[in-house]
């Protein structure tokens, strides 16, 4: 089973909201990311968690907040977002010796 | 300069054609390198992985030459499923941090 799973798949949200991005994978993978797509780009890394330690924070803004609760469970909180944050924002994971990484199907965000 | 570089096409190719994807990368450290596909609106998904002595799952060929920092791969056959958006990516050895190229548009044509 390579399967991520991502809640919720779409997402409206006004500036002043506070929201959050779910992420979980049973594969007993080690390392986990959040990355920002937006249209007809590549995806973007904005955090990588190892041992569910932050181990990369790719300068993205505060109104972005990761959270690894434990090794199956990665959230992205969200807070005062911009317009131009809307997105598709992709969860993956892969083991920490093999780099493969496994992507979920994202959650389609827009922000009014 | 950028970490990866592909030819974003579009390539329209009639079924049945062979075509072929090419991608540099520019970091010599760079250990580990992928092909993986998107379809629109869905996500990245691992198509193979780029072996140094080159590697062929079915109709899909991929390439690495390490010497010139190259990724190549080879589509024989087309389908119609095997419209996508096609993107090379490498890792480098340590930070398991994937750096992806543009992706290249593929659309097969009836």
């Amino acid at each position: 089973d390579t399967e991520v799973t991502q809640t919720p798949k779409h997402l409206v949200m006004g500036m002043t909201n506070k929201k959050s991005l779910k992420c979980e994978q049973h594969m007993g993978h080690r390392a986990m990311y959040w990355y920002k797509q937006k249209a007809k780009k590549p995806p973007e890394l904005m955090f990588v968690y190892s041992y569910e330690k932050l181990s990369i924070n790719e300068s993205v803004p505060s109104r972005f907040s990761p959270e690894c609760p434990n090794s199956s469970l990665l959230n992205l909180h969200l807070h005062a977002l911009q317009p131009e944050d809307s997105a598709l924002y992709l969860c993956a994971s892969s083991q920490l010796q093999k780099e493969t990484q496994y992507f979920g199907p994202g959650t389609r965000l827009l922000v009014l | 300069r950028k970490e990866v570089e592909q030819d974003p096409g579009p390539f329209n190719v009639p079924e049945g054609a062979t075509v072929a994807f090419n991608c540099t990368y520019s970091n010599s450290a760079s250990q580990s390198f992928f092909w993986y596909r998107q379809d629109c609106r869905k996500e990245p998904k691992l198509l193979m992985s780029v072996y140094s002595s080159g590697n062929e799952d079915g109709r899909f060929t991929a390439q690495l030459n390490r010497a010139s920092q190259y990724i190549s791969l080879l589509i024989r056959d087309s389908k119609l499923s095997d419209s996508a958006t096609y993107l090379c990516v490498v890792m480098r050895g340590t930070g398991n941090q994937f750096y992806f190229g543009t992706g290249t548009s593929l659309t097969v044509i009836p």
